[in-house]
């Protein structure tokens, strides 16, 4: 079985540009999640979706940050417009359960440099 | 307000000796439930193991033990024998079964085998 994909998987842009990253969850999961990663501040979950609907966005950084799950099978993170500090691995992940009470299952994940 | 402490930021064994990674947890739920993933080089996490707070047992899964300790809030994971294909950053992660759910991630333990 496919895992979670995402795309692209490096992504390098300028400062103020749009970027959006895409995921595609394991079939049949019920929840998706949001994460980016950086030396600094670690693992950070960024939005939680069960059933398509977003359930926890408070780890959004700001409203330059949106995020979109139109149905089961996939989902965009969108930066508009980036900033260099937005650099860094954005992960999507998967659970077959609507909680985080679960095993999550992660994507390859998107490197993500703004310059 | 939930934490998860793994205090060891970095650590190098020589091939084939055991080594423990360290996971304090802090919580005030009597619900809830313990992850470990690994992140190899390659950059994706990797579900270990997941353990709910009613159940102490140990866990063994070939050369990875898990030693679940309530009365220490800590939940270590044990390498035996280790191999260079275990090198990678570990994760210990803690999650609340209640209405304000979330996942928190801990720092992680880069861990080296060395040959």
């Amino acid at each position: 079985d496919a895992g979670v994909i995402q795309s692209p998987r490096h992504e390098v842009t300028e400062m103020g540009q749009e970027v959006t990253l895409r995921c595609k969850p394991i079939s049949g999961h019920n929840s998706l999640f949001w994460y980016r990663q950086t030396m600094m501040r670690g693992l950070e979950l960024l939005i939680y979706f069960n059933n398509n609907v977003p359930i926890d966005d408070s780890g959004m950084p700001e409203d330059r940050f949106s995020a979109k799950m139109p149905n089961a099978s996939f989902s965009t993170l969108k930066i508009q417009p980036s900033e260099p500090r937005d650099s860094a691995v954005y992960f999507c992940a998967s659970s077959p359960k609507t909680s985080y009470t679960y095993e999550q299952y992660f994507g390859p994940g998107t490197r993500l440099t703004v310059t | 307000a939930q934490k998860v402490t793994q205090a060891q930021t970095e650590i190098s064994v020589v091939e084939k000796e055991d080594v423990t990674l360290d996971c304090v947890y802090e919580t005030r739920d009597t619900t809830y439930y313990l992850f470990w993933y690994k992140q190899p080089p390659s950059g994706e996490l990797v579900f270990l193991i997941r353990r709910n707070s009613f159940d102490e047992q140990n866990e063994i899964s070939g050369r990875y033990s898990w030693n679940f300790q309530k009365s220490t809030s800590s939940f270590n994971f044990t390498i035996t024998a280790s191999q260079v294909v275990d090198s990678a950053v570990y994760f210990c992660a803690l999650s609340v079964g209640n209405r304000d759910d979330k996942i928190i991630f801990g720092k992680g333990t880069r861990l080296h085998i060395l040959p």
